[in-house]
């Protein structure tokens, strides 16, 4: 069954540095979705991506967050200044189309900032 | 504003006992509900959903739209049903998924 690639596993980094958590998609999923998850808090949407613009996006989702899909392939959510806070399981989902269309997560991208 | 509330954060059971997860829910309009799944050092997948009335794992869940509600249930506990379980709405025009906060299930042998 496809998967919904993440890279690294883990990524550890000095506050104030950038980041570039990556995803690969299901190939023929159209919608891509990235979360995060902060150690013993719940799930939380950052922000949804459709034909190469962001549908929608959380108040989490400021402006030290960009996404994008560089290639065609690869959808990354880029964190330009680190802070502590954004210490957290990023997860990456994608979805074929809208509806009640499933949404298939990656493993997650642990991120420890120093 | 949608919102979704499992108030239980740890469910303990002894093996082959009933299970209830709950989840309670706050709409406007006709919801649309899944349950995820997340057992030990594996991603998050879809478990359930509403609108399919199926049973997986033996698992099932009722939407109640009197109470509100969308309680995930088993009649018999098994081991490896230990998990993370959330109920999720999609909400809006992007199907971007609201968690709530989650119930761990242990399965006691």
């Amino acid at each position: 069954e496809p998967e919904v690639t993440q890279t690294p596993s883990h990524q550890v980094t000095q506050m104030g540095q950038e980041v570039i958590l990556r995803c690969v998609p299901i190939s023929n999923h159209l919608y891509f979705y990235w979360y995060r998850q902060i150690l013993g808090q719940k799930v939380e949407f950052l922000v949804s991506f459709y034909n190469n613009e962001i549908s929608e996006k959380s108040e989490i989702f400021d402006d030290q967050f960009s996404v994008e899909r560089p290639d065609g392939s690869n959808f990354t959510l880029k964190i330009r200044s680190t802070k502590l806070e954004d210490s957290a399981m990023y997860f990456c989902a994608t979805q074929r189309g809208l509806g009640l269309n499933i949404q298939y997560f990656g493993a997650g991208t642990r991120l420890s900032v120093l | 504003a949608q919102r979704v509330t499992q108030p239980e954060k740890l469910l303990s059971v002894f093996k082959g006992a009933p299970v209830e997860l709950k989840c309670n829910y706050s709409y406007s309009g006709s919801p649309e509900l899944f349950w995820y799944v997340q057992y030990s050092r594996q991603r998050l997948q879809l478990l359930l959903r509403h609108i399919s009335r199926e049973s997986i794992k033996g698992f099932t869940a009722d939407l109640n739209k009197g109470e509100t509600s969308f309680h995930l249930k088993k009649p018999f506990a098994q081991e490896e049903d230990s998990a993370m379980y959330y109920c999720a709405p999609p909400k809006g025009d992007g199907n971007k998924l609201v968690f709530g906060a989650g119930t761990i299930l242990r399965v006691k042998s």
